[in-house]
């Protein structure tokens, strides 16, 4: 069954500090794996993209890593800051896209950044 | 560029009353989404287009939900009539093509009472 994992399910950390959200998934065959950052009462905003060929794709203090093998990908936030309060959602694409399901979408990581 | 559109932002209703919602993509975008999301969940797709034609609404429960996309341009999504399971975030969004990045809406809240 084609499944994304997010862990963990939220998390509260203080400003400046670093932070990595973790993603599982079992979706094949695999096309992209996508991190969306959701402001609350807003849409998702992509922050990166990555193909099976790429291990790490950065988006200023967003540097996402992906390990094909394993099927895990993470999201590490480097000197977070209060605008980072938001729900991160890992997003698995199927290959190739079919008429059924083609975006399998995580519950999310919601983050917490407090002064 | 202007983003996806959505109106109304915020929608309250009785049940068994009718709603819609309006989507207006990316300007050349040919793919349009509409997701349903609950709280603390990630998005779950109603139904796909490609330009008019609805490729993919093997997702939305048919007895009440209806779409339309006329033009293939802008979108409407209806509820008719709505339950209280109803209550939840409902999105739009947009791609260049199908397994494109999709752009979201703000997406509309709708409480059923």
């Amino acid at each position: 069954k084609n499944q994304v994992e997010q862990s963990p399910q939220s998390l509260i950390i203080l400003e400046g500090k670093n932070c990595t959200l973790q993603c599982n998934y079992t979706v094949s065959p695999f096309s992209n794996l996508r991190w969306y950052k959701q402001d609350t009462g807003r849409g998702p905003v992509s922050l990166t993209i990555m193909t099976f060929s790429e291990n790490t794709k950065s988006n200023g203090r967003y540097t996402a890593t992906l390990d094909a093998d394993t099927k895990q990908s993470s999201l590490h936030i480097t000197a977070s800051q209060l605008s980072d309060s938001a729900s991160y959602i890992c997003v698995v694409t199927l290959n190739p896209p079919n008429t059924g399901n083609q975006f399998y979408f995580g519950t999310g990581t919601s983050l917490t950044v407090i002064p | 560029e202007a983003g996806v559109v959505q109106s109304p932002r915020y929608k309250i209703i009785e049940k068994k009353q009718p709603v819609a919602f309006w989507c207006n993509p990316i300007s050349g975008h040919n793919t349009l989404y509409w997701y349903l999301q609950n709280l603390g969940q990630g998005p779950e797709l109603l139904i796909r287009y490609e330009n008019e034609e609805a490729v993919d609404d093997s997702q939305l429960p048919k007895d009440r939900f209806s779409a339309e996309r006329l033009k293939g341009v802008d979108s409407t999504l209806k509820i008719q009539p709505a339950e209280l399971g109803d209550s939840a975030v409902y999105l739009c969004a947009s791609s260049w093509g199908f397994g494109d990045t999709q752009y979201f809406g703000p997406g509309t809240r709708l409480t059923v009472l």
